[in-house]
Formats: C-alpha cells, structure tokens, sequence
C-alpha cells in the first residue's frame, strides 16, 4: 500500500490565487513527520515546510501553509497568492518514527502550473 | 554555499559498464542518501547511510552499491549498468534525528544518467 498519496497530477491556477495540494499519508506510528519539497523545472529539490505529527499548529512558512487533519491523515499544502514561479512538481514526504537513518518516503508529485 | 555537490552532472553508459556517482555535503551532516527519480515519479531511497561507517539498503538497492568514504562523502557504484537504471540520481544529506527532529533532507542539483 501507498504510504505517501498525492492525487492530483496536475493542476492549474490563476496567478494570484490560492492552491491546495492534496497529500494524504498511511503509518501506525504515533510519531512522524511530514515534509512538502518543490522541484522546479531546472531539477533541484527544495524544502518548503514541515509538520510534526505532534505540532498543534499548521505550520505556515510564508506563502506557504500546511493543512494538517491528523484524523483524516492528510497534510495539504497551501500556496497563497500563486506566483508564475511557483510553476513546479511538489511532492509531499513523511519520516516515520520506526524509520531508522531519518529516512524519508515520497509520494509521486503534483504538477502545478501558474497561468499568467 | 556549496550544501551538497553531486558529480557528475550527466552521464551516457552502455549497456554493461560500471559507473561511481560522487557524492560531497560540506554541512557536517551525519546522515547521507542516494535516491533515484524515474520521469514523473516521486523519490525512491536506494540506500542510505545513517552515520559514517554504515549503511543500509533503501527500497531499491538491487544493482547498486555504496561507499560512506567518511563523513562528507558518499558514492554510488553501478557495477554493471542496464537500461532500467536510466533515471536522475538524487544525494541528500540531514542531521542526525533527535526525537521528532524537524531536520529536513537537503538535496543536491542531481545527476542525469542514461544507459544505452
């Protein structure tokens, strides 16, 4: 089974609007983490933000905000007021306590292109 | 500023020849990774060093090996490179994790290998 889902492929918004990216995560640990990395077209990969399994909070860094539904399992990430360079993949990524070596798990990505 | 350094940018192989992706963090990190990424797909571990002097098997080892030379380099060796192998190759590096540590996974710019 998929531990790590990304249901969307690809998606488009209007420059200047908000988008969610849809992750949705599968552990039996109480203790984990969840992390969203951007991979523009030139290839590299860039974090963005983290969630604790334990944070009360949704993280937010910037334009950058994560809806985290602990029940439901899922750590969306927000992009508020899309910029034409946030056309990139995003991929979400957990690390699972029992996971020895801080290793991550990714899911397949999400393609968001920015329409000017 | 170099972070993680990956050589070399791109490769072309036959069929057959062996080939060491170099791999170099210069942030004291304790833990280093090699993960391959297949077109529009996430990443997938192939093997991971936790701390300098071990490593471990991802979830894609078959065909590979590695070297944790010390703590700032980490290599991957294709002994005998086959076409299913054509991918990017993606080095990261992280701090050790203490508790549910927020370190995030730094990555470097990738090497293209094709194999003929």
């Amino acid at each position: 089974a998929q531990k790590i889902t990304q249901t969307q492929p690809g998606m488009f918004v209007q420059e200047k609007e908000a988008v969610t990216l849809d992750c949705t995560y599968d552990t039996s640990d109480q203790s984990y983490g969840l992390f969203w990395y951007k991979q523009p077209s030139s290839g590299e990969m860039i974090f963005l933000i983290y969630q604790g399994s334990y944070d009360e909070q949704n993280a937010t860094e910037g334009r950058y905000s994560l809806n985290f539904q602990k029940a439901r399992k899922s750590a969306n990430l927000v992009i508020s007021a899309s910029q034409l360079g946030d056309s990139a993949m995003y991929f979400c990524a957990m690390r699972e306590v029992k996971a020895a070596g801080n290793k991550l798990t990714f899911g397949g990505g999400t393609r968001v292109l920015v329409k000017p | 500023n170099a972070g993680v350094t990956q050589t070399p940018k791109f490769q072309v192989l036959k069929t057959g020849q062996s080939m060491t992706l170099q791999c170099a963090q210069d942030m004291n990190h304790n833990s280093m990774y090699w993960y391959r990424q297949d077109p529009g797909m996430g990443l997938r571990l192939i093997y991971y060093s936790a701390s300098e002097g071990t490593t471990d098997k991802g979830e894609v080892p078959n065909g590979y090996n590695v070297s944790r030379l010390n703590k700032r380099e980490f290599s991957l060796r294709l002994e005998s490179a086959a076409p299913s192998q054509t991918s990017v190759y993606f080095c990261a590096s992280s701090r050790r994790r203490t508790g549910d540590s927020n370190q995030p996974q730094h990555f470097g710019d990738g090497t293209r290998l094709s194999i003929l």
